[in-house]
């Protein structure tokens, strides 16, 4: 069963860094795309980011808001991912979600979606 | 980036009723298209991908349809646990985007 459990949201100052987690299970992370996609209270959804799987070479895409302060990274040994958010901003905060994107017909799509954890980005 | 635009925001339906949501892409998108649904405090279920395949398991009350620019989620008989929002997500080119969600409630 596939299964994914986002961690390390909480609240932080603005200017401040957090480190999201998500523990994956059930599928294996290097042959997946992954996302992050976030969501501020009572809002919409807002794709976040993007890494490639290990055929290729795990790049990365951003969103222009994030871009430059956020990076992405996993630890496929230990089927983890990784969101390292810097120079946090108050619009920043969400509740964050890890997804497992993988290729549909020709096209990439999250499919599981973790249960999100929240980050509040306040003084 | 590319906008995608969802209508209406909300809607009303009763129980039974045929509902249909739909996304215009500010340009061209192919059918890289998929169609979500989220109720309260829970993460969005994938429905619909590729603008038109139903995921596994998702009841066949749902379907999408579209290419392009135009691009339609259609639920036929609202059940009660259907009563959620929907969004749609394109694919075709970075960043991605969402549509702003469409509420639907209970008539």
């Amino acid at each position: 069963e596939v299964q994914l459990l986002e961690s390390g949201g909480g609240l932080v100052q603005p200017g401040g860094s957090l480190r999201l987690s998500c523990a994956a299970s059930g599928f294996t992370l290097s042959d997946h795309y992954m996302d992050w996609v976030r969501q501020a209270p009572g809002k919409g959804l807002e794709w976040v980011g993007r890494t490639r799987d290990k055929a290729n070479g795990y790049t990365t895409e951003f969103a222009a808001s994030v871009k430059g302060r956020f990076t992405i990274s996993r630890d496929d040994s230990n089927n983890s991912l990784y969101l390292q958010m810097n120079s946090l901003k108050i619009e920043d905060t969400a509740v964050y979600y890890c997804t497992r994107t993988p290729h549909l017909s020709g096209s990439y799509f999250p499919d599981y979606w973790g249960q999100g954890t929240l980050v509040t980005v306040s003084s | 980036a590319i906008q995608m635009t969802q209508s209406p925001s909300s809607l009303s339906a009763s129980v039974g009723d045929r509902v249909t949501i739909t996304c215009r892409a500010s340009r061209a998108i192919r059918d890289d298209l998929a169609w979500y649904q989220q109720k309260p405090g829970k993460a969005p279920r994938l429905l619909i991908y590729v603008a038109s395949t139903l995921q596994s398991g998702v009841p066949s009350r749902f379907s999408g349809s579209g290419s392009g620019t135009n691009f339609t989620l259609t639920i036929n008989s609202l059940h009660p646990e259907d009563f959620a929002t929907y969004h749609c997500l394109q694919d075709f080119d970075y960043p991605l985007t969402f549509g702003g969600g469409t509420k639907v409630e209970i008539k």
